[in-house]
C-alpha cells in the first residue's frame, strides 16, 4: 500500500533563515511520481514539482530545492532564505507512474515564516 | 487560463439532506478527483475517475457517491448528510499521463 509521511506537522522559523520540509514515502511500486503541492491561506493548492522515480537528480529552482533519495524513500523539500510569503501549507504526495491511479497525500507541515 | 471550477465556496446544509457538490474543469482532462481536507488529516481521496461514468473508491468512499455522466463535470453526492460530513472538499483535475493535478478552489462544507 502507499504512504506519505510528513513528521513536521508545524514549523515556525524566522525570515531569511532556511527550512527543511521532511517527506517519507512507502510504496511497492518501482515505477512512481512524487510531488509537493503548497497550500497558502487563500486556500487553492498550487502545484510546484513533479519528480519520477527514475531521475534522482536533486532540482533547483530559484530559493527552492529538492532533494530525493530512493535509499531512504524520502522526498525533502528545502526553502532558502525564506519570506514571508513562503508561510502556508505543504503536501508531499505520490502516485503510481503506471495507469489511471489515485494521488495519495501526507498530512501537510505548516509552515510560519516569522517577520 | 486553465480552470478547475467547484460551483459553491460555502456551503450549509442539515443532517438528513441530499448535498450535490459540483466540479468543472475546461482542460479536457481524462482524471478527475474528490478530496476531503480536515485539520491534523491533509488531504484522503474520496472517488475519482479516469474516465465518462467510470469510477474508483478512494480511502474514505462511505457515505459519498459520485457521478461523471461528462468528461468535465465530476459531482460528488451526499446521499444523507452528517454531522462528520462536515469538511473542506477539493475537486480536481489531471491528464493520464500523471502530470500534475489542477485543484479548484474547495467547497467547505458545513452539516448542522
Amino acid at each position: 500500500a502507499q504512504k506519505v509521511t510528513q513528521a513536521q506537522t508545524e514549523i515556525s522559523v524566522v525570515e531569511k533563515e532556511d527550512v527543511t520540509l521532511d517527506c517519507v514515502y512507502e510504496t511497492r511500486d518501482t515505477t512512481y511520481y512524487l510531488f509537493w503541492y503548497k497550500q497558502p491561506p487563500s486556500g487553492e493548492l498550487v502545484f510546484l514539482i513533479r519528480r519520477n522515480s527514475f531521475d534522482e537528480q536533486n532540482e533547483i529552482s530559484g530559493r527552492y530545492s529538492w532533494n530525493f533519495q530512493k535509499s531512504t524513500s524520502s522526498f525533502n523539500f528545502t526553502i532558502t532564505a525564506s519570506q514571508v510569503v513562503d508561510s502556508a501549507v505543504y503536501f508531499c504526495a505520490l502516485s503510481e507512474a503506471v495507469g489511471d491511479d489515485k494521488i495519495i497525500f501526507g498530512k501537510g507541515t505548516r509552515l510560519h515564516i516569522l517577520p | 487560463d486553465v480552470k478547475v471550477t467547484q460551483s459553491s465556496r460555502y456551503l450549509v446544509k442539515r443532517t438528513g439532506e441530499k448535498v450535490f457538490l459540483e466540479c468543472v474543469q475546461d482542460m479536457d482532462h481524462e482524471n478527475m478527483f474528490w478530496y476531503r481536507q480536515d485539520p491534523g488529516l491533509g488531504l484522503r481521496l474520496i472517488y475519482f475517475s479516469y474516465d465518462v461514468k467510470m469510477k474508483e473508491k478512494g480511502d474514505i468512499p462511505e457515505g459519498y457517491s459520485v457521478s461523471r455522466e461528462k468528461k468535465e463535470r465530476f459531482s460528488l453526492i451526499l446521499e444523507s448528510a452528517s454531522t462528520n460530513q462536515t469538511s473542506m472538499y477539493l475537486c480536481a483535475s489531471r491528464t493520464v499521463d500523471n502530470e500534475k493535478l489542477f485543484f479548484g478552489s474547495g467547497t467547505q462544507l458545513s452539516v448542522l
